[in-house]
Order: C-alpha cells, then sequence, then structure tokens
C-alpha cells in the first residue's frame, strides 16, 4: 500500500513550457485534490475532484487544468509555465466525504 | 468561502514545554478540524483531527479543542521534544467542497 505517489519529485521548466504533474492514490478514495505550498502562504488549493469525473476549482487554479483519469489518477497540467509557477506542489486524496485526507511527497517545481 | 487564520507564524519553545498553536474560521458549516505536521522536504502528514460533535481529542502528547461557539480551534502540544520541530497547519472542511488550510506555525523545539 503505497498511499499517494507523485511524480515527478523535481523539475525544472522554461518559461512557455508545458509539463503534467501526476498522482496516484491506492486506497480507493474517491476525492482527490492538488495544492500549491509557497513560503508564509500555505497550502492552497488549485483543483479538486469529489468523484471520478467530476472536477472544480480551488483558490488559485489560473494557469492550471486537471484531468481525472480514472479513480486512482489525477493529474495537473501547466500549459504554459510561469515564473509565478514555481513552487512544491501536493496531491492529496480524501476517504469519503468527512474521511482524512492523505498527501503525496510533492514536487518541487522551478520555471526560469 | 472558508477562511482559516492561524497563530502564531511562529513559535519557539524549551524541551518539556507545552506549545499551543491557535485557529480561527469564518464558516459556520465547516464540520471538521484536521492538524498536519510538516517536515522538511516532506508532505504533510495528519496527526490529529476533530469532528463537530466533539469539544476535545487527545493521543498521548497531543490534544486538540474545539470551540463552535467562537469558531476557533486550537493543538497543545506537552512535553514537547526536538523531534516536534517541524511547520504545523490547521485546516476546516465543510461538506461539499475541500479542506482549506490556515498558513502555517514554524515550531522550534530547543533542547
Amino acid at each position: 500500500n503505497a498511499g499517494v505517489t507523485q511524480t515527478p519529485k523535481f523539475q525544472v521548466l522554461k518559461t512557455g513550457q508545458s509539463m503534467t504533474l501526476q498522482c496516484a492514490q491506492d486506497m480507493n478514495h474517491n476525492s482527490m485534490y492538488w495544492y500549491r505550498q509557497d513560503p508564509g502562504m500555505g497550502l492552497r488549493l488549485i483543483y479538486y475532484s469529489a468523484s471520478e469525473g467530476t472536477t472544480d476549482k480551488g483558490e488559485v487554479p489560473n494557469g492550471y487544468n486537471v484531468s481525472r483519469l480514472n479513480k486512482r489518477e489525477f493529474s495537473l497540467r501547466l500549459e504554459s509555465a510561469a515564473p509565478s509557477q514555481t513552487s512544491v506542489y501536493f496531491c492529496a486524496s480524501r476517504e469519503g466525504q468527512q474521511g482524512k485526507q492523505y498527501f503525496g511527497p510533492g514536487t518541487r517545481l522551478t520555471v526560469t | 468561502g472558508e477562511n482559516v487564520e492561524q497563530h502564531p507564524s511562529t513559535l519557539s519553545v524549551q524541551e518539556g514545554d507545552s506549545a499551543v498553536i491557535k485557529c480561527t474560521y469564518s464558516d459556520s458549516a465547516s464540520n471538521y478540524f484536521p492538524w498536519y505536521k510538516q517536515e522538511l522536504g516532506k508532505g504533510p502528514q495528519l496527526i490529529i483531527d476533530i469532528r463537530s460533535n466533539v469539544g476535545e481529542k487527545k493521543d498521548q502528547r497531543i490534544a486538540v479543542t474545539l470551540n463552535k461557539t467562537a469558531k476557533h480551534f486550537s493543538l497543545h502540544i506537552t512535553e514537547t521534544q526536538p523531534e516536534d520541530s517541524a511547520v504545523y497547519f490547521c485546516a476546516a472542511f465543510s461538506a461539499g467542497t475541500a479542506l482549506i488550510f490556515g498558513k502555517g506555525t514554524t515550531l522550534s523545539v530547543s533542547s
């Protein structure tokens, strides 16, 4: 049982490049989330998926797209990376409506 | 939407002392309040949580209290140890949305 896994662990992009951050969970959770973490800003919600086939915007969705590929996988795409997207990105999944939420180890992204 | 305020942003204590971190939330419909610990270079880890029908919950040296009327909840760590040094986040959840986090508290425990 690996929990929540994320790939890659580190990535450096040039401005304007695109990339997809991958996330998978093996806990059979319905809900999955993408957060970004910046110094002094805490964890801010980018997008979430309450169940397979649905996605919703969070606090900071601009510049990102998501895909809930199946129950296990939830990907985050940057179509045209900008330096302001330099951050640490965390994926999470949640058991049920009021259950516990578990985080992956994070992807450290730098955009130059 | 929900807004969570967390204080203090930094906290330094001596080993063996107690540490208290406080959070307030804005949405009276929120009904689940977890606390996470994040060590350097790692993802946040759930350490304790409380639901709105409970006023206090304890797990060994850590405890959480909830005051629904005042819309605030607190994390209490007793007999602190150097390995308690980390960033702690509170969060609030209301049905149909997602966990919203406070900005975090950096706890330093010196021996």
